[in-house]
C-alpha cells in the first residue's frame, strides 16, 4: 500500500512570490491533515479536512495561507505572498476517520530567502 | 489547551542497550489518546506505538513499550535492545478522543534526538 505522498520535498522561493504544495493521501483515507513544523520543534497543525471538508482551520493564518481538498481526495496548500518565516517544513498526513492513527508524508521544506 | 513536556532535549544509548523516553502532559480531559512517533532524518514521521487512556495495560510493539500513569500525567517510551536504525528524532503526542471540531489534531512535544551508538 503506497503511503502518503508528498511534492515537492524541496522548495526555494524568493519573499513575496507565492508557493504551493500537493497532498496526495493513502488510499481510502477520509481525514487529511497540514502540519507545519519548524526547526527543531514538533509538528503544529494549520488544517484538517474530513473528506472534502475543512473541519478545523482555526490555526490556518487566513491572511496569506489558503488549502483545498477537490474530491476529498489530493489537497494543495498555498501561500501567498510568502515571508522568510514560513521557512519551514510542511507535512501532511491522512487517516482513515478522525479518530484513527495518522499517517505523515515525508513532508516539503520550504526555504524562503 | 493540552500541552505535552519533553524535558530531554537529546540522549545517546550504546547499541544492544536499552533507554527511556520521558513524557508528561496536561489536560483536563479524560478521554484521549496518546503517540510516539519516530522522525528519523529522512523526515518521514513513523507511528511507534498508541495509547488509548482508559486502557490500564502498557502498550506494547515488539522492543518498544510505554510506561503509562495516567493519576501522574507521564507516558515514557522503553526502547530494549537498541539498534543503529533507532536514530531519531521522537515525539510524545496527545490526541483527544470525541467531541468533533479540533479535537482529533495531535498536540506534539518539541522531541527527543535519541542517538544509538555501535
Amino acid at each position: 500500500e503506497a503511503g502518503v505522498v508528498q511534492s515537492p520535498r524541496y522548495k526555494i522561493i524568493e519573499k513575496k512570490q507565492p508557493v504551493a504544495f500537493w497532498c496526495n493521501p493513502i488510499s481510502g483515507h477520509n481525514t487529511l491533515y497540514w502540519y507545519l513544523q519548524n526547526l527543531g520543534q514538533g509538528p503544529e497543525l494549520l488544517i484538517r479536512y474530513e473528506n472534502e471538508e475543512a473541519v478545523d482551520d482555526s490555526q490556518l493564518p487566513k491572511d496569506r495561507f489558503s488549502a483545498e481538498r477537490l474530491k476529498g481526495v489530493d489537497s494543495t496548500l498555498k501561500i501567498q505572498p510568502a515571508e522568510l518565516g514560513d521557512s519551514a517544513v510542511y507535512l501532511c498526513a491522512s487517516s482513515l476517520d478522525s479518530d484513527y492513527e495518522q499517517y505523515f508524508g515525508p513532508g516539503t521544506r520550504l526555504t524562503v530567502t | 489547551a493540552q500541552t505535552v513536556t519533553q524535558s530531554q532535549p537529546e540522549m545517546s544509548v550504546q547499541e544492544a542497550e536499552t533507554v527511556t523516553l520521558s513524557c508528561t502532559y496536561d489536560t483536563s480531559e479524560s478521554n484521549y489518546y496518546l503517540f510516539w512517533y519516530k522522525q528519523p532524518p529522512s523526515r518521514q514521521m513513523i507511528l511507534v506505538i498508541r495509547q488509548e487512556a482508559y486502557k490500564q495495560q502498557n502498550a506494547t510493539e515488539n522492543r518498544f513499550s510505554v510506561n503509562f500513569q495516567k493519576a501522574a500525567k507521564s507516558f515514557s517510551l522503553k526502547i530494549s535492545d537498541s539498534q543503529l536504525g533507532d536514530t531519531a528524532m521522537y515525539f510524545c503526542a496527545f490526541m483527544k478522543h470525541g467531541g468533533g471540531g479540533s479535537n482529533y489534531k495531535l498536540t506534539f512535544g518539541k522531541g527527543t534526538l535519541l542517538t544509538v551508538n555501535p
